[in-house]
């Protein structure tokens, strides 16, 4: 158990809706990353907040939106969903923002979204 | 750009025998490299890194993995494969110019380990 956690760990949902993903990061640790893993693109990074602000963005599409809270939870939307974004969605945490070497993220189970 | 390469998309070893997963890396600039291990139906879970030092890196579960800088490899080993160790395994390697903060993954390598 990493220490991550996500929620729901399943969702079904239809073309054209919006859900929301939830993610709680390790205790103490300031940054959320948020993948997209699918069969024909693997692991792809979307986003990284990093206490509360927006610090990378990687291949993110514009239907998709995140945000950190206070507390350091962190919610993925997705919106007017097609097909496609079926998906493992995963948050990992790590302690930094990320610049130091050391730094290692930490993954939590994941939250299977099935669009139909 | 960063970028990993998991040559093998399938590695099949018999329980007790040595296993090799392979990893190549291309980056500009120093590498600090990864690996993970995905469980069935589970989150990925962090098994060791190199980011200075040793070539040769001892991780989680008995992992370890050696870093070989002419080779620009990084493969991931162990001595003696259990059946719990098939799963599927990922090798990253972290953005070092413009984006510290971006982990890039190889496609994944799935390890079966037949009793």
């Amino acid at each position: 158990d990493s220490g991550v956690t996500q929620t729901p760990k399943h969702l079904i949902t239809a073309t054209g809706q919006r859900v929301t993903l939830r993610c709680s990061p390790r205790s103490g640790d300031l940054s959320v990353y948020w993948y997209q893993q699918s069969l024909d693109q693997g692991l792809q990074f979307l986003i990284q907040y990093y206490n509360g602000e927006e610090r990378a963005k990687g291949n993110i599409l514009e239907r998709f939106s995140a945000q950190q809270f206070p507390d350091l939870h962190s919610e993925l939307n997705l919106s007017s969903l097609e097909l496609g974004d079926s998906a493992l969605y995963f948050c990992a945490s790590s302690v930094t923002s990320g610049r130091a070497m050391f730094d290692t993220q930490y993954f939590g189970p994941g939250t299977r979204l099935t669009v139909l | 750009a960063q970028s990993v390469a998991q040559p093998e998309d399938q590695v099949n070893v018999a329980e007790g025998n040595p296993l090799t997963v392979k990893c190549t890396y291309s980056v500009s600039g120093n590498p600090y490299l990864f690996w993970y291990v995905q469980y069935p139906n589970r989150g990925l879970q962090f098994l060791l890194k190199y980011i200075t030092g040793d070539n040769l890196v001892k991780g989680s579960y008995g992992f370890e993995a050696e870093f070989n800088k002419s080779q620009t490899s990084f493969h991931l080993k162990k001595p003696s494969a259990l059946v719990s160790d098939s799963a599927l395994y990922f090798c990253a390697v972290r953005d070092t110019n413009y984006n510290f903060n971006k982990f890039y993954f190889g496609s994944g390598t799935k390890l079966n380990v037949k009793p």
